[in-house]
């Protein structure tokens, strides 16, 4: 199976911040990454798709890249609804996940 | 809109088998493309893909857990289900069924609210 290697595993940022969230994958998954939100309580929800595509509806600050085994979520000017954990997921294997990070405000 | 739903045995002993329904709306599972997972997350930890099942009647399935899964549909009812045998303390978790509709692509963009599952003796 392929490994998710996601970091950091917590993160505290600031108001307006820029975020970036690490993720590495064992082999190449040739942008077969996506990124998920989930806050306490909730499911998680698609932000990203193909490394780089963001899902209907999510604000354009949150953006993806990446390629090969090295992979990147970027939140731009950090907003209080953005406190969650968030999570990669390869699926050019059969799909395994990141082990999550948990972004807090500071 | 699209809408899944778990539902299923909330307490379990070890040893039982646990057995789960995804109900779900807005969506076909005859339609080309259309596959619903099966994913569950411990308590503060992270997510494992378990299985899934397609449109085609396709299933995958996670190969560490293979030898105690079976999902199935019934595609009138737009329903899917997944049993787990022989669960122990180690399958206390809640469990998400989740769509996916790029054939090829298993990322999950409709998730359901989850079910919590206890094994405990």
């Amino acid at each position: 199976d392929i490994q998710m290697t996601q970091s950091p595993a917590s993160l505290s940022a600031s108001l307006g911040e820029t975020v970036t969230i690490e993720c590495r994958a064992s082999e190449d998954i040739y942008n077969g990454l996506a990124w998920y939100q989930q806050k306490p309580g909730k499911s998680p929800q698609l932000l990203i798709y193909n490394a780089n595509s963001l899902h209907t509806g999510v604000p354009s600050r949150f953006s993806g890249s990446g390629s090969g085994t090295q992979y990147s979520l970027k939140i731009n000017s950090l907003q209080s609804e953005d406190v969650a954990s968030y999570f990669c997921q390869q699926y050019y294997d059969y799909p395994t996940f990141g082990g999550g990070t948990k972004l807090e405000l500071k | 809109q699209v809408t899944l739903k778990e539902s299923g045995t909330g307490i379990l002993q070890p040893s039982q088998a646990l057995s789960l329904t995804c109900s779900f709306s807005g969506f076909s599972l005859s339609t080309t493309g259309i596959c619903v997972s099966w994913i569950r997350q411990p308590s503060g930890k992270g997510l494992e893909w378990l299985a899934d099942i397609c449109w085609d009647d396709g299933k995958g399935y996670n190969p560490s857990l293979k030898n105690r899964l079976s999902i199935s549909k019934d595609t009138s009812n737009n329903q899917a289900f997944l049993k787990i045998t022989s669960v122990d303390t180690a399958d206390t978790a809640t469990y998400y069924c989740a769509r996916s509709d790029s054939p090829g692509a298993q990322y999950f963009d409709y998730w359901g609210q989850g079910v919590m599952v206890t094994v405990s003796s």
